[in-house]
């Protein structure tokens, strides 16, 4: 059974970089993509974009110029940084497997999130 | 117009089934994706609950119920999510997703309750 650990700063200003990693634990990290999501307070879903097997990625492009994944396969460790926070990007940050192996295959299995808040 | 929309609340009765809808932008046919599904109660993060393209493929999440199925109306261009047999415990918020132009989209979900 997939479990993640996530780590990060939880409370940041505004125009400064948010950086969260998140551990995979007890299963195979090759093969998948990894993602992450988020969710502010009281809303929706919003996904952020992923990383794949190959190390390449797909990012939201809403989002696309200020994120950037990266993975560490040699530690089962993926990482998100957003650059220039506002305080819209105040939310809970989810790291999430995908359901299948070797295809692009939507997030099955989530951790249990991170609440990033962005204030002065 | 977002890319998928569903309607932000429905009620239903314990006992009674639910029809929850996720309508696709004029433009995206439903027939060309699979819907997926997830289930979030308040604190934890979302569930999977199923993913539907056609009776002959699909997929249902691991453990869940029977009683969740998916389905598509083409004629409304929406994917379905049918609960039957509602139970208290179904309250939850729920999430429809495609993969659309190399992204992964949800709708704004649906806040069900069961009363």
């Amino acid at each position: 059974q997939v479990q993640f650990q996530q780590w990060g700063a939880g409370l940041l200003k505004p125009s400064e970089t948010l950086s969260l990693t998140c551990a995979v634990y007890g299963g195979s990290f090759t093969g998948y993509s990894w993602s992450w999501i988020r969710q502010s307070p009281g809303k929706g879903l919003e996904w952020i974009g992923e990383i794949n097997d190959g190390g390449s990625t797909n990012y939201n492009p809403s989002l696309k110029s200020r994120v950037t994944i990266s993975a560490d396969t040699s530690k089962n460790q993926f990482s998100l940084k957003l650059n220039s926070v506002t305080a819209a990007d105040t939310a809970v940050y989810y790291c999430a497997r995908g359901l299948s192996k070797f295809v692009t295959d939507a997030p099955g299995y989530w951790g249990q999130g991170t609440l990033v808040t962005v204030s002065s | 117009q977002a890319v998928l929309t569903q309607p932000a609340s429905l009620s239903a009765s314990p006992g009674a089934s639910a029809s929850l809808t996720c309508a696709l932008r004029r433009g995206i046919y439903v027939s060309s994706y699979r819907i997926y599904w997830y289930q979030q109660k308040p604190g934890s993060p979302p569930q999977f609950l199923l993913r539907y393209k056609s009776d002959s493929e699909k997929q249902q999440g691991s453990g869940v119920p029977s009683r969740f199925s998916g389905s598509k109306d083409a004629s409304t261009n929406a994917g379905i999510l049918l609960i039957s047999g509602l139970q208290s415990e179904d309250e939850a918020d729920y999430y429809c997703m495609i993969w659309h132009n190399s992204a992964w989209v949800f709708g704004g979900g649906t806040k069900l309750t069961v009363l």
